[in-house]
């Protein structure tokens, strides 16, 4: 089985200041890891994912995220926060192979204060 | 290029009816996913479609059904509904077909409330 954890329901951060969104995960194997982004009452926005190579993974609108194997971690950072960047933001996995669904965490709100 | 559209936006149904929800997946895309977003959490997983096919399921009962066509487009039913089935049914349409390294492109949903 695969799982996600986010562990922080809600994350403040001030305008300019760099913002983290912690994510933690579970699967057999080698993950493939992405970052959604949700705004009120629309869909998910892809921002990113990892599927193999570099650690470091860059994706839309500033933001990156650090793959950590040994911590099973891939936390979402972006060096200078805006307010449009406010939002509902999802990890999810997926294992490699013959897996299809895509697990999500229970996600984080991020408020960026003016 | 025409991106996810799910039908209709909203809609209203008693306990025991019966919905179809509808998705026309994005412009050359050949695989649909169905997700359940319960309010405060995150998006479940329902079943995947590629060619015409489930190729994918996860832990919803058999009366969550669904079917994609020759053009890609997909519906999600369910019949006999429950409270619980009060959620957001978001559509995610790629083009990774068997592979699993693809984003998912996601409709803005259909939100069902069960009465």
């Amino acid at each position: 089985a695969q799982s996600v954890a986010q562990p922080e329901d809600q994350v403040n951060v001030a305008e300019g200041n760099p913002l983290t969104v912690k994510c933690t995960y579970s699967v057999s194997g080698n993950p493939y890891l992405f970052w959604y982004v949700q705004y009120p009452n629309r869909g998910l926005q892809f921002l990113l994912k990892y599927i193999t190579g570099d650690n470091l993974v860059k994706g839309s609108y500033g933001f990156e995220a650090e793959f950590n194997k040994s911590q099973t971690s891939f936390h979402l950072k972006k060096p200078s926060a805006l307010v449009s960047d406010s939002a509902l933001y999802f990890c999810a996995v997926r294992a490699r192979g013959s897996a299809r669904q895509l697990t999500f965490g229970s996600g984080t709100q991020l408020t960026v204060l003016p | 290029e025409t991106g996810v559209t799910q039908s209709p936006t909203h809609l209203i149904k008693t306990r025991g009816q019966q919905v179809t929800l509808r998705c026309s997946s994005q412009s050359g895309h050949n695989t649909v996913s169905w997700y359940q977003q319960a309010l405060g959490q995150g998006p479940q997983f329902i079943f995947q479609y590629y060619r015409e096919e489930e190729n994918g399921r996860g832990n919803f009962p058999p009366r969550f059904s669904g079917l994609q066509f020759p053009n890609y487009s997909s519906e999600l039913n369910v019949n006999a509904l429950e409270l619980d089935d009060s959620a957001l049914y978001l559509c995610a349409s790629s083009l990774d077909g068997g592979g699993n390294t693809g984003e998912l492109f996601f409709g803005e949903g259909s939100r069902l409330t069960v009465l």
